[in-house]
């Protein structure tokens, strides 16, 4: 399979801090993406990063990106209640015939 | 607009019925995606349309039936469904294949209940 998989399984920490997320995959992909979920409800995309790629920053998140070790970070900066979702990486290849393979997330606690 | 609407928001069948899921896009997206997302599980690729034509089915058993009438339109039809379907079932939208570096743009789901 070449699912991701998130680490943490499950964070929490005070509003203001930084909050960093990791997926990890086991196949070549053609890029990766990063979606948040609140409870129950649809996912947003956040952020897509090319597999030629290694870093990519859109307001307070931060990805990168390690083909060599084939992982992905996502950053978040300065974190607010509102920040407070599941989230999670989707990698995307080719060789699997353009699936999209959603890895099992990571649940965000901010409190504040 | 971009927005992805499904319909209805919360459905509950017996095992015996037959009901539809719809979903709809107005942002002139080639691709159109069915998942199935369990509590505190990933979403799980069900269905992929591609220009209206399935792409992708992920062996998913013959008591999910997708259709895709137009390129704005996609249905999910569920026949004699069982408990161990009900889940949250979303569906998104893109402007070609994610594989293409297209992101994707979901509903808000459809929870699904079967009694």
């Amino acid at each position: 399979s070449q699912q991701g998989e998130e680490d943490p399984q499950a964070l929490s920490i005070q509003e203001g801090e930084n909050a960093t997320m990791n997926c990890s995959y086991k196949t070549s992909i053609n890029n990766l993406q990063w979606y948040r979920q609140n409870s129950g409800r649809g996912l947003v995309h956040l952020i897509l990063i090319r597999s030629n790629e290694r870093e990519k920053h859109s307001g307070r998140l931060r990805v990168t990106l390690d083909t060599s070790k084939k992982s992905s970070s996502l950053l978040i900066t300065a974190s607010r209640a509102a920040d407070t979702a599941s989230y999670f990486c989707a990698t995307v290849s080719y060789n699997y015939g353009q699936n999209f393979v959603f890895g099992p997330g990571t649940r965000l606690s901010v409190l504040p | 607009d971009t927005e992805v609407t499904q319909t209805p928001k919360h459905l509950v069948m017996g095992m015996t019925n037959k009901k539809s899921l719809k979903c709809e896009q107005h942002m002139g997206h080639r691709a159109m995606y069915w998942y199935k997302q369990k509590a505190k599980k990933p979403p799980e690729l069900m269905f992929v349309y591609s220009y209206e034509k399935l792409s992708i089915n992920e062996s998913v058993p013959s008591r999910f039936s997708p259709e895709c009438p137009n390129s704005s339109l996609l249905n999910l039809h569920l026949h004699a469904l069982q408990p161990e379907d009900s889940a949250l079932y979303l569906c998104a939208s893109s402007q070609g294949l994610a594989g293409a570096s297209h992101e994707q743009y979901f509903g808000p789901g459809t929870r699904l209940t079967v009694t």
